[in-house]
């Protein structure tokens, strides 16, 4: 399974767009780059999975270059809500396949 | 959307007892399910993967014989700590993608059980 690199923590400020970059240098041809969010006592939460180019749903956008070997993870206008940890995991997806957990990032959203 | 529940969601049990944690796919099945230890401020580990009908695999350092894990159904995983000690104290995840989809869809957590061993 490919390993992933994030930045450890990262701080903003309500209202800005907050961008978390992801390293996947060894992601396979058949590989997915999935996000998720989690939040103190809570189990992860889905934002947004990727194979390439740009996805973009209600709540992120997910930004894969051609090489694939790295991603990043936008989230428009953050909130005090958005504090969380945020995991980039990369895997083929599959149902009999778990998912392999980095450190991720720690968000903190300031007023 | 589909939905995976654990219970309890937190419990508090004495040193040399058993706890039983339960994972339940509510909308959909899975014939694997996995299960994960997190420590404060750590993240997920994952300690085995839940086949149904079949034993489990468990991760390297993982003691199957003290987390004894049963998928009798595609909807429901078990997972017991048998003999619990203060170290075992943690918080424990389980999750499921769903049968059949095609690949890449996204997994679901349970919303996890803290357990605590006094």
């Amino acid at each position: 399974l490919a390993k992933t690199t994030q930045p450890i923590s990262m701080d903003s400020y309500e209202g800005q767009e907050v961008n978390i970059t992801c390293s996947h240098n060894n992601i396979a041809t058949n590989d997915y780059i999935t996000w998720y969010q989690q939040f103190p006592s809570q189990g992860p939460r889905f934002i947004i999975q990727g194979y390439k180019t740009k996805v973009t749903n209600e709540v992120a956008s997910l930004f894969i270059p051609a090489d694939r070997k790295s991603s990043t993870l936008s989230l428009p206008r953050v909130s005090l809500s958005d504090t969380a940890v945020y995991y980039c995991l990369v895997g083929d997806g599959k149902a009999g396949t778990a998912l392999i957990f980095g450190k991720g990032t720690t968000l903190s959203v300031s007023s | 959307g589909a939905v995976v529940s654990q219970h309890p969601s937190r419990v508090i049990c004495k040193s040399g007892t058993s706890v039983k944690i339960e994972c339940r796919s509510l909308d959909f099945q899975a014939t694997t399910m996995f299960w994960y230890r997190q420590f404060p401020k750590q993240s997920l580990m994952l300690m085995a993967t839940s086949n149904e009908g079949s034993k489990a695999t468990y991760e390297q350092g993982v003691e199957k014989d003290k987390f004894l894990i049963n998928h009798a159904s595609l909807t429901l995983s078990t997972l017991t700590v048998t003999s619990a000690h203060p170290e075992d104290s943690s918080f424990y995840i389980c999750s499921a993608r769903e049968n059949g989809r095609q690949v890449g869809t996204e997994a679901f957590f349970g919303q996890g059980t803290r357990l605590t061993v006094v």
